[in-house]
């Protein structure tokens, strides 16, 4: 099991460009969530998709929007690219069961907005 | 407001000295609060999650436990390895999960 993986690894965009970053879940994991971590901090919330749907949202501009294929894979895309937006972008797939919940982090995508 | 905070924010340590990672919160409806390490510019690893007081969790060297308002992320004899940030994060009855700051260990040989 290649657990989550992520594409890419690192991205450098202009200011006022688009970009989507890309997230495969471990097997057998049906919820994706994406966060934003700047250096520092705790990993901010962006939202959650399951079943294709968005369940939850964090407290980000509808400029982060997000997608999740049959799959269970996601896409997290960010329009009018501001230079607060360069962080490192996680995306954590997870599997509730009767017994408990796993929540699982691939290794991120580097994005610097310049 | 719904809100969780690690102490001490930096923490530095000898190799073999044991000590104590804190994670206060005050959220409504927690569902359950999770441990992670965060090595520099790599995504969190999973630790632990704890559900209810009075619970406690083991992995080698570490241990987790938790309280109503806190949870202790215990490190006996650390190696340098165990050198990171260690994330906390209470999940709420809608789901959602809010995080720590973290704190960063370091652990001198």
């Amino acid at each position: 099991d290649a657990g989550v993986t992520q594409s890419p690894t690192h991205l450098i965009k202009t200011r006022g460009q688009q970009v989507t970053l890309r997230c495969s879940p471990k097997s057998g994991h049906d919820t994706v969530s994406w966060y934003q971590q700047a250096l520092g901090q705790g990993p901010q919330f962006i939202f959650q998709y399951y079943e294709e749907e968005e369940r939850q949202r964090g407290n980000f501009p509808d400029r982060f929007s997000g997608h999740q294929f049959p799959n269970y894979s996601s896409e997290l895309n960010v329009n009018a690219l501001l230079l607060g937006d360069s962080a490192l972008y996680l995306c954590a797939s997870s599997f509730r069961t009767g017994e408990g919940y796993e929540q699982y982090f691939g290794p991120g995508t580097r994005l610097t907005v310049t | 407001e719904d809100q969780v905070t690690q102490s001490p924010e930096a923490l530095r340590l000898q190799e073999g000295e044991s000590s104590s990672l804190n994670c206060s919160y005050t959220v409504s409806g927690l569902r359950g609060l999770f441990w992670y390490r965060q090595d520099p510019g790599k995504g969190p690893e999973f630790l632990f999650t704890l559900y209810s007081a009075g619970e406690e969790k083991e992995k080698e060297r570490l241990k987790a436990t938790l309280t109503k308002k806190e949870s202790f992320l215990h490190i006996t004899a650390p190696k340098p390895e165990d050198s990171a940030t260690y994330l906390c994060a209470v999940e709420k009855s809608n789901y959602q999960l809010i995080w720590g700051a973290g704190t960063k260990l370091i652990i001198k040989p």
